[in-house]
């Protein structure tokens, strides 16, 4: 089966860092990558869609100077969430569709990040 | 009223005990997805269905369209099944329940 995978697993920074975050397609082109956020005990919300060669399409609400993606080639996707702060300590998971047109979508096994 | 609704929210069950969780949706969806998120975070794609069934060792997916409606069945359950399971639909965009989080005792 399509696998996606994330690294790091999990992250611990300063605050005031930048941390990359990375979502690869493994076995497959991904035309569209999606990154998700979720805080404890919540639901996992999207942040950003990100299609390869273009700008990514940012959800109300989410900085994208803050949260900068790059969705440079077919099976990579990054994530780097700039200046970090405390509160943007959470969990990061991105996804892949594998087909254009189908809606077949596998999710990477996600990112913890703390930001001290 | 939330897009896609699960329940059980919380589910404690005797290791062994066949397992149900629903999940309804308001919304037209091309697909339906099960996840399982274990207590460290890291999530795992179990089902991707659009109609029908499916089996995937002790895990049984089922969707009904016309009802709007899926079930995750666990048979004999175990305590490694003790996770967070979500389902999520494929609709504009892809809108996240919840989730259930079970708790099989030993």
């Amino acid at each position: 089966g399509a696998v996606v995978s994330q690294h790091p697993s999990w992250v611990i920074c300063k605050s005031g860092t930048s941390v990359k975050i990375e979502c690869r397609s493994l076995d497959f082109q991904a035309t569209t990558m999606f990154w998700y956020r979720q805080f404890p005990k919540q639901s996992l919300m999207l942040m950003a869609t990100s299609n390869e060669g273009s700008k990514a399409t940012y959800e109300q609400g989410v900085e994208k100077d803050k949260f900068l993606i790059n969705h440079a080639s077919l099976t990579l996707s990054t994530l780097t969430v700039t200046s970090a702060h405390p509160e943007d300590s959470s969990f990061y998971i991105c996804s892949a569709i594998r087909d254009r047109g189908l809606d077949t979508q596998y999710f990477g096994p996600g990112t913890r990040l703390t930001v001290l | 009223k939330n897009e896609v609704e699960q329940s059980p929210q919380n589910l404690t069950a005797q290791e062994g005990e066949f397992i149900t969780i629903n999940c309804s949706y308001s919304v037209g969806i091309s697909a339906l997805h099960w996840l399982q998120q274990h207590p460290g975070g890291g999530i795992v794609s179990l089902f991707m269905l659009s109609s029908g069934k499916k089996k995937h060792g002790r895990l049984i997916a089922t969707i009904n369209i016309q009802e709007k409606h899926s079930s995750l069945h666990i048979t004999a359950s175990h305590p490694r099944d003790s996770a967070v399971y979500i389902c999520a639909v494929s609709s504009a965009k892809i809108i996240f329940g919840k989730g259930t989080r079970l708790h099989i005792l030993p």
